[in-house]
């Protein structure tokens, strides 16, 4: 099955700072690989996404980067803001009924002033 | 505008008392999924019903079980909680499978004395 790992487990940068998260996975079938930000005692919300045919995607202070060559993703949140601070989970999945979305361990992401 | 819908928001049971968890949704979603989410941990898949066809997962214990009367709710009963099952239950749903978009209800903190 799907195995994702994803790193770092905690993130601390200052406002304004960049952020970056990387995720592997290890099953080449797989082809859609979410990111979920989820705030403590909240749901997952997801917050972008991207799909095998594309190698980036963004949305304002967003972006998710795919490497399907070397099987990595990576989250980048520019210009952080203490809002930004929670878990954020990636995860991929593949197609065909015996997929499934498999998440990655989570970074907890502290956004100091 | 809630779309996924959970109910109770926080349940307390003693151990190896039934309980049941509820979760609703007004997307019109084929595909209901039922997640454990324990502290500082990724959520966990137990199962899920695409239509009426119910898809356990290999790990899922089988003091877990679950009910799709319709297409709009879905149930978690846990036969005889034990301490190790307190945790979040998250339930999800897609309008298809895996790699369509899970949107995530607000989940179900259980508790067990």
């Amino acid at each position: 099955g799907e195995n994702v790992e994803q790193h770092p487990s905690t993130l601390s940068v200052q406002e304004g700072d960049s952020a970056v998260i990387k995720c592997t996975y290890s099953d080449s079938a797989s082809n859609y690989f979410p990111w979920y930000k989820q705030e403590l005692g909240k749901r997952p919300q997801l917050i972008i996404d991207i799909r095998s045919n594309v190698g980036e995607k963004k949305d304002q202070r967003i972006a998710v980067t795919l490497n399907k060559t070397a099987k990595h993703f990576s989250l980048h949140i520019t210009e952080t803001q203490p809002e930004d601070s929670a878990v954020y989970f990636c995860a991929a999945s593949g197609t065909g009924t015996a997929s499934k979305l498999t998440f990655g361990t989570g970074t907890r992401l502290q956004v100091t002033l | 505008d809630a779309m996924v819908i959970q109910n109770p928001r926080y349940q307390v049971t003693q151990f190896g008392k039934p309980v049941t968890l509820s979760c609703s949704q007004t997307l019109n979603h084929n595909v209901m999924y039922w997640y454990q989410q324990k502290s500082s941990q990724a959520p966990k898949l137990l199962f899920h019903y695409y239509d009426k066809d119910f898809n356990n997962e290999a790990d899922t214990p089988d003091n877990f079980q679950s009910r799709r009367p319709n297409t709009s709710f879905c149930f978690l009963d846990i036969r005889s909680p034990g301490l190790g099952d307190a945790a979040m239950y998250l339930c999800a749903t897609s309008r298809s499978h895996y790699t369509d978009t899970q949107y995530f209800g607000p989940g179900t903190r259980l508790t067990v004395l």
